[in-house]
């Protein structure tokens, strides 16, 4: 059963870092592209970053260019989204999803993690 | 960056309704648009793939259709549990956008 799971959310103080985890299993998680997304409370779903399967490239939305870094770990499926400079602009739930293209395209999200910015 | 312009943002329609949604990107991205749903409470679902695929296990009375700059999701005969926010995502190129969203609710 494919599964993915968020975890690392909490509370931050605005200007504050977090590093949001994802723990991937029941697929070969080497061979996906990653994906994190975000809904802040009562807004709709932003794209956040993507990175390549084997972790080299990595892109990222405008909004969190410069401040956001992500990551992983194929040796133990592992995602990371290294978070900075939060703002409580940033506080929403963070997902990530699996993209292998075609009907494995964004097929499977995690049950995200919620990351409150708040002093 | 190519914009995506989703709409309705909300709407209302009786049990076995046509319903459609459409976003509009700013640019040409050939079919790099998807669909999601998401009911309150619960994690998004993509609903169809490369504009027009739907996903195994969606009722049959979902379609996407569209190319270009102009895309639809169709539901052909609204049920009860398609109550839910739709959502529409391009993905030609990065960075990806999201539309706004339209909200159906049965009537």
């Amino acid at each position: 059963e494919v599964q993915l799971v968020e975890f690392g959310g909490g509370l931050v103080q605005p200007g504050g870092s977090l590093r949001l985890s994802c723990a991937a299993s029941g697929f070969t998680f080497q061979a996906y592209a990653m994906h994190w997304l975000r809904q802040g409370p009562g807004k709709g779903l932003e794209w956040l970053s993507a990175i390549s399967s084997d972790g080299i490239r990595t892109y990222y939305a405008d909004s969190v260019k410069g401040r956001f870094a992500s990551s992983r770990d194929n040796s133990k499926n592992m995602l990371f989204l290294q978070m900075g400079s939060l703002t409580p602009e940033d506080m929403a739930v963070y997902y990530c999803a699996r993209d292998l293209g075609g009907s494995e395209f964004l097929d499977y999200w995690g049950q995200g993690t919620l990351v409150t910015v708040s002093s | 960056d190519i914009q995506v312009t989703q709409s309705p943002s909300a709407m209302s329609a009786s049990v076995g309704d046509r319903v459609t949604i459409t976003c509009r990107a700013s640019q040409n991205i050939n079919n790099y648009l998807s669909w999601f749903q998401q009911k309150p409470g619960q994690v998004p679902k993509r609903l169809i793939y490369a504009s027009s695929n739907l996903r195994s296990g969606v009722p049959s009375r979902f379609s996407g259709s569209g190319s270009g700059t102009e895309f639809t999701l169709t539901i052909s005969s609204l049920q009860p549990e398609d109550s839910a926010t739709y959502f529409c995502l391009r993905h030609n190129a990065y960075p990806w956008t999201f539309g706004q969203g339209t909200e159906v609710e049965i009537k």
